[in-house]
């Protein structure tokens, strides 16, 4: 059984840090693996979408290296600002539909 | 484009007691899932659907929890009797656009 974890739980960072989320999962065959935002009382926002012969994904701050060898997603963001605070789950997929192991996410929060 | 509505977006009921909640994805698509939210934990899938079919249901609980897709279109989502760790966001996702899945605000269930 997949199971999908993330390091820190919580972070509270002052505006203009780099962020640094973890992602870990136990089983590298996956198909591919994307990193999700959620706001409080919210539905998740998909962010980036790694296949699993990528090695990365950027879209504007946001960047997300994949390691499916050693089970492991890095999520960056940079030069943080008080409307990235928000839960960011990251989730894998063993084949090309959306059934999703997800990790518990963690809680950033960004202090103007 | 892709989207859900998703009815009732609350609900408080006791425990033993039975709830219903339903789910019209607005892109029609013939692949349907559904994922409950405990608070503080990412979503777990209970059900995929493809059309009017079952896919996968392996997680979910049959003992107390239903559900079937009409027409391939619309879907319901049962539990009977709830329990009080049935307490969580029960979403409803269809495939959206850019590979990935959408994920909307779902159906909040308290149980007291």
């Amino acid at each position: 059984k997949q199971e999908v974890t993330q390091i820190p739980a919580a972070l509270s960072v002052p505006e203009g840090e780099n962020l640094v989320l973890n992602c870990s999962f136990t089983d590298s065959a996956i198909y591919n693996l994307q990193w999700f935002r959620q706001d409080p009382g919210k539905g998740l926002t998909s962010l980036l979408l790694i296949q699993s012969s990528q090695r990365e994904q950027t879209s504007g701050r946001l960047n997300a290296s994949l390691d499916k060898s050693s089970g492991r997603s890095t999520l960056y963001i940079a030069a943080s600002q008080p409307g990235d605070s928000a839960t960011y789950l990251c989730a894998v997929s063993p084949s090309n539909d959306y059934k999703l192991s997800f990790g518990a996410g963690t809680t950033v929060t960004v202090r103007a | 484009e892709a989207g859900v509505a998703q009815s009732p977006r609350y609900k408080i009921i006791e425990k033993r007691q039975s709830v219903a909640f339903w789910c019209n994805p607005i892109s029609g698509h013939a692949t349907l899932y559904w994922y409950q939210q405990i608070l503080g934990q990412g979503p777990k899938l209970l059900i995929q659907f493809q059309n009017n079919g079952v896919v996968d249901d392996s997680q979910l609980p049959k003992d107390r929890f239903s559900a079937e897709r009409l027409k391939g279109v619309d879907s319901t989502l049962k539990i009977q009797p709830a329990k009080l760790e049935d307490s969580a966001v029960y979403l409803c996702a269809p495939p959206g656009s850019g590979n990935t899945i959408y994920f909307g605000e779902g159906s909040w269930l308290t149980v007291v």
